[in-house]
């Protein structure tokens, strides 16, 4: 049972445009969601984060919506840079305090 | 401030073998959760200790245990090993209580299973 998804395995987007990526989950139990970003061989690292008494979060170029009813949340990442090529995983905090992540999207951004 | 160190990097073991992987957690963090990334996966979670006690277990055989030491320092233990248990083994500390849930990840140990 997935409770966080991410129904885009990949992204192409050509550099200085939008990237969207998006994330549903189905626990509407969860108020704690996290953005991180994965280089090959290396650990996720946190990108932004929201909480569920916010509609939206911004740090620079990147920047988080939730959409509570919906059950949704997209990072928007503009400008794209070559450098943001890497896979995003969405992530939420469960009752327990642990993360529970989606599957994955893979940017890439093209020069 | 030093980052999650996870050893070995890599490690090929056979089918029925144990194994255990390390994880030294970022100093100032008291928690350390395991998970294991399979190929086109998501990261999933397979326990967390905190105070040298499991705290919270995912949907994981036992033959998957675990330890935290007083340095806050763990260890994963995968007993009779199969094939499905190819991964990467994400280790990641954290600070209980914490609002904002910083959690810092290691870069993980491959473990291939043949």
């Amino acid at each position: 049972d997935q409770q966080v998804k991410q129904n885009s395995p990949s992204l192409s987007v050509q550099e200085g445009r939008i990237s969207i990526l998006n994330c549903d989950y189905t626990n509407s139990m969860f108020d704690y969601f996290l953005w991180y970003k994965k280089y090959p061989a290396e650990g996720p690292t946190f990108l932004i984060s929201i909480s569920s008494i916010k509609d939206k979060n911004e740090d620079g170029r990147f920047t988080v919506f939730l959409n509570k009813s919906a059950k949704h949340l997209s990072l928007h990442i503009v400008p794209s840079q070559p450098g943001d090529s890497a896979v995003y995983f969405c992530a939420a905090i469960d009752q327990g305090g642990k993360l529970i992540f989606g599957q994955g999207t893979e940017l890439s951004v093209k020069p | 401030e030093t980052g999650v160190t996870q050893s070995p990097t890599h490690l090929i073991k056979t089918r029925g073998q144990q194994v255990t992987l390390r994880c030294s957690s970022q100093s100032g963090h008291n928690t350390v959760s395991w998970y294991q990334q399979a190929l086109g996966q998501g990261p999933q979670f397979i326990f967390q200790y905190y105070r040298e006690e499991e705290n919270g277990r995912g949907n994981f055989p036992p033959r998957f245990s675990g330890l935290q030491f007083p340095n806050y320092s763990s260890e994963l233990n995968v007993n009779a090993l199969e094939l499905d248990d190819s991964a990467l083994y994400l280790c990641a500390s954290s600070w209980r209580g914490r609002g904002d849930y910083g959690y810092t990840f290691g870069s993980g140990t491959r473990l291939t299973v043949v």
